[in-house]
């Protein structure tokens, strides 16, 4: 069964950082461009950051560019968000997923952990 | 960076109405438009890629149109489970605001 689990999420204060993992089963992760996606609760969906294959192009949204860094570890099925400079506006559910392999679109999502900034 | 503007933000119908939401890129993204659907507390499901391709196991009720920066989806016969919020997707980045739709 192809499956994304995301964890890694918790409370962290204002400032501080939080590294997200994804782990991938089920597919040939290293393949796979994979995403990283967002929304807070009640909200809509934020595009956060991509990467290819094998880890030689990252693509960032620019309210996050120069924080957060996108990498994976394809011997180990993981991606990974290290989220450094927090604020309370990055309070949200962190996705991750799968682009589909020869199409732009995001076919497999994890379910999710929680990222709260707060002090 | 491409910004994706969707319109009705929230729209009412009854079962068995036709439903069309809108999607409006700010620059040519060709065919590059996903749809997506998200029911309450659930993960984002593809339903269409490439405007008008309908993912393998959704309903035929569901279809898209469009390119360049104009683009439409529509819901043929509105049915209970489709009360979600739908959001569209530039390529594999960018997404629209996102459309809520429930029933009257």
């Amino acid at each position: 069964e192809v499956q994304l689990v995301e964890s890694g999420g918790g409370l962290v204060q204002p400032g501080g950082s939080l590294r997200l993992s994804c782990a991938a089963s089920g597919f040939s992760f290293s393949s796979y461009w994979m995403h990283w996606v967002r929304q807070v609760p009640g909200k809509g969906l934020v595009w956060l950051s991509r990467m290819n294959g094998d880890g030689s192009s990252t693509t960032y949204a620019d309210s996050v560019k120069g924080r957060f860094t996108i990498s994976r570890d394809n011997a180990e099925n993981t991606l990974y968000l290290q989220m450094n400079t927090l604020r309370a506006e990055d309070t949200a559910v962190y996705y991750c997923a799968r682009r589909g392999l020869y199409y732009y679109y995001l076919d497999v999502w994890g379910k999710g952990t929680t990222v709260t900034v707060s002090s | 960076d491409i910004q994706m503007t969707q319109s009705p933000p929230s729209l009412s119908a009854s079962v068995g109405d036709r439903v069309t939401i809108t999607c409006q890129a700010s620059q040519d993204i060709k065919k590059y438009l996903n749809w997506y659907q998200q029911k309450p507390g659930k993960v984002p499901k593809l339903l269409i890629y490439d405007a008008s391709n309908l993912e393998r196991g959704v309903p035929s009720r569901f279809s898209g149109s469009g390119s360049g920066t104009e683009f439409t989806f529509t819901i043929s016969s509105l049915q209970p489970e489709d009360i979600a919020t739908y959001y569209c997707q530039q390529y594999d980045k960018n997404f629209g605001p996102g459309t809520t739709v429930d029933i009257k």
